[in-house]
């Protein structure tokens, strides 16, 4: 089985800008979580997605969003981007909630100057 | 909503010796555990899980327990060897809610 796969995997943008996170979960899973890992605070829960629908959603302000298509791909919009923003942005996928076995991708590296 | 604090940040042990991680949580409903390890710049993989209705959980030379009663959890590492050094993370959720992860711990193998 393929694993957890995202796109980009490095991104540099420019303040103020916007940017779209791809992922694409292992073949079969139809629940996508999406985390913001930064070296201060861990791993942050941003959103999850099941059968195209936001199930859980973490505390992070309206300019993050999400969706997920009907092949269970997801993606991830920043808009007005912050030097803040700055992270590594995880995906993980699994069968059907975040209470089975996850899996991560190797995340997109975004550099916001 | 759930809150997961995690203890020590940083760990340092002779390769040979355990280790040992442990995370309260708040949401008495939890009932989902997992353990995480990510090796520097690598993604996070699971170890090793417990659900509530279970103590503690053994594979080879990791171990979990669980204290439902006090709300903490514990990750065990034994005759730990250079390739366990990485950051740890506990987890906790319950039922299709969010995983709440803790702030990792930093563990060293010292050769």
């Amino acid at each position: 089985k393929a694993g957890v796969t995202q796109t980009p995997r490095y991104l540099i943008k420019t303040r103020g800008q916007q940017v779209t996170l791809s992922c694409s979960p292992i073949s079969g899973h139809r629940s996508v979580s999406w985390y913001q890992q930064t070296p201060g605070q861990g791993l942050q829960f941003l959103f999850e997605y099941f059968s195209e629908t936001q199930r859980n959603k973490g505390n992070f302000p309206g300019r993050f969003s999400g969706r997920q298509f009907s092949n269970s791909r997801s993606e991830m919009n920043v808009s007005t981007l912050e030097l803040g923003d700055s992270a590594l942005y995880l995906c993980a996928s699994s069968f059907f909630s975040t209470a089975n076995e996850q899996y991560f991708g190797p995340g997109t590296r975004l550099t916001v100057t | 909503g759930e809150n997961v604090e995690q203890h020590p940040s940083t760990l340092s042990v002779q390769e040979g010796d355990s280790a040992v991680i442990k995370c309260t949580y708040s949401d008495s409903a939890s009932n989902y555990f997992p353990w995480y390890k990510q090796e520097l710049g690598k993604r996070p993989q699971l170890i090793i899980d417990i659900r509530s209705n279970v103590g503690e959980k053994k594979d080879q030379r990791i171990a979990v327990t669980l204290n439902k009663t006090a709300k903490h959890f514990s990750l065990h590492i034994t005759e730990t060897q250079p390739e366990d050094s990485a950051v740890y993370f506990c987890a906790a959720s319950f039922g299709n809610e969010k995983l709440t992860f803790g702030t990792g711990t930093r563990l060293t193998i010292i050769p």
